[in-house]
C-alpha cells in the first residue's frame, strides 16, 4: 500500500531533550516536506526536501533540523524542544514539486507535546 | 499574516442537502488551488483542486468555484453525505515559485447530520 508512515504517533518529552520523528514514504518520491498544524493557523511548512541531499527551509523553520540521506527518508530533528513546539506534526511527500501535476500524500500525523 | 483564510471555523448540514465551504486568498501569486480533506487521527487527503485559467472544476459531487477577481474560492458538496463529516483545508500555491509549499487556511469542519 502507497504510503507515508511517521512515527512516533503520539510524544511527550521535556524541554530541551532532543527528538526526532521519522518519516518514510514508499512511492518512490522525490519530493517531502514537513507541516505543523496549529489552531487557528491550519497547516504551515517547516522544511521541504527537493531530492536527495537538497533540503530548504519553509516559513516556520526555527528550532527545526531535517536530513535526506536517502529518498525514502526525511527525519524531523528537533535539538532542544521548546513548549512552543507543542503541536500536530505531518510529514507528506510528491512525485515532485510540481503542485499542478503531484498532489501531495501526507502521513497520518505525530502529536507532539513538550512540557 | 494569514494569505489563506477560512472564516467559518464550522458547518452543519443536512444530509442530502448543499455544503458550500467558502476560502478567501491575498496573494494574487497564487495560481493553483487545492482542497483537502482530514478526518480525526488521520493525515489531510487530497479532494479536488482548480487552476487559475479556469473558474470551476467539478468531480462527481465536489465542484470547485474559483473568482480570481474577488481573490474567493468555494467548494460544493451535493449531496452531502455524513462521511463527508470531516474537516476541510483550502490550500493555495504559487506554481512559479517551484518550492512545492502550499498555504493552508485554518480549516472548516463539516458536520453533515443524518
Amino acid at each position: 500500500e502507497a504510503q507515508v508512515t511517521q512515527n512516533p504517533r503520539y510524544l511527550i518529552t521535556v524541554t530541551g531533550k532532543k527528538l526526532t520523528v521519522t518519516c518514510s514514504q514508499n512511492m518512490n518520491h522525490e519530493y517531502m516536506s514537513w507541516y505543523r498544524q496549529d489552531p487557528g493557523l491550519g497547516l504551515r511548512q517547516i522544511y521541504y526536501s527537493m531530492n536527495v541531499e537538497v533540503t530548504d527551509k519553509g516559513d516556520v523553520p526555527e528550532g527545526y533540523k531535517v536530513s535526506r540521506k536517502e529518498k525514502r527518508n526525511f527525519p524531523l530533528i528537533l535539538e532542544s524542544p521548546s513548549p512552543n513546539q507543542t503541536s500536530l506534526y505531518f510529514c507528506a511527500s510528491s512525485l515532485s514539486a510540481d503542485s499542478y501535476n503531484s498532489p501531495l500524500h501526507f502521513g497520518n500525523g505525530t502529536r507532539l507535546t513538550v512540557t | 499574516d494569514q494569505q489563506v483564510k477560512q472564516n467559518s471555523p464550522s458547518l452543519s448540514v443536512q444530509e442530502g442537502r448543499i455544503s458550500i465551504l467558502n476560502c478567501d486568498y491575498t496573494n494574487s501569486m497564487f495560481d493553483y488551488f487545492l482542497w483537502y480533506k482530514k478526518y480525526p487521527a488521520e493525515g489531510p487527503t487530497f479532494l479536488i483542486s482548480i487552476s487559475s485559467i479556469k473558474d470551476k472544476n467539478e468531480d462527481g459531487r465536489f465542484t470547485v468555484f474559483l473568482n480570481k477577481s474577488a481573490k474567493h474560492l468555494s467548494l460544493h458538496i451535493v449531496p452531502s453525505q455524513p462521511g463527508d463529516s470531516a474537516v476541510y483545508f483550502c490550500a493555495a500555491s504559487d506554481l512559479s515559485s517551484n518550492t512545492g509549499k502550499l498555504i493552508f487556511g485554518q480549516g472548516t469542519t463539516l458536520q453533515v447530520k443524518p
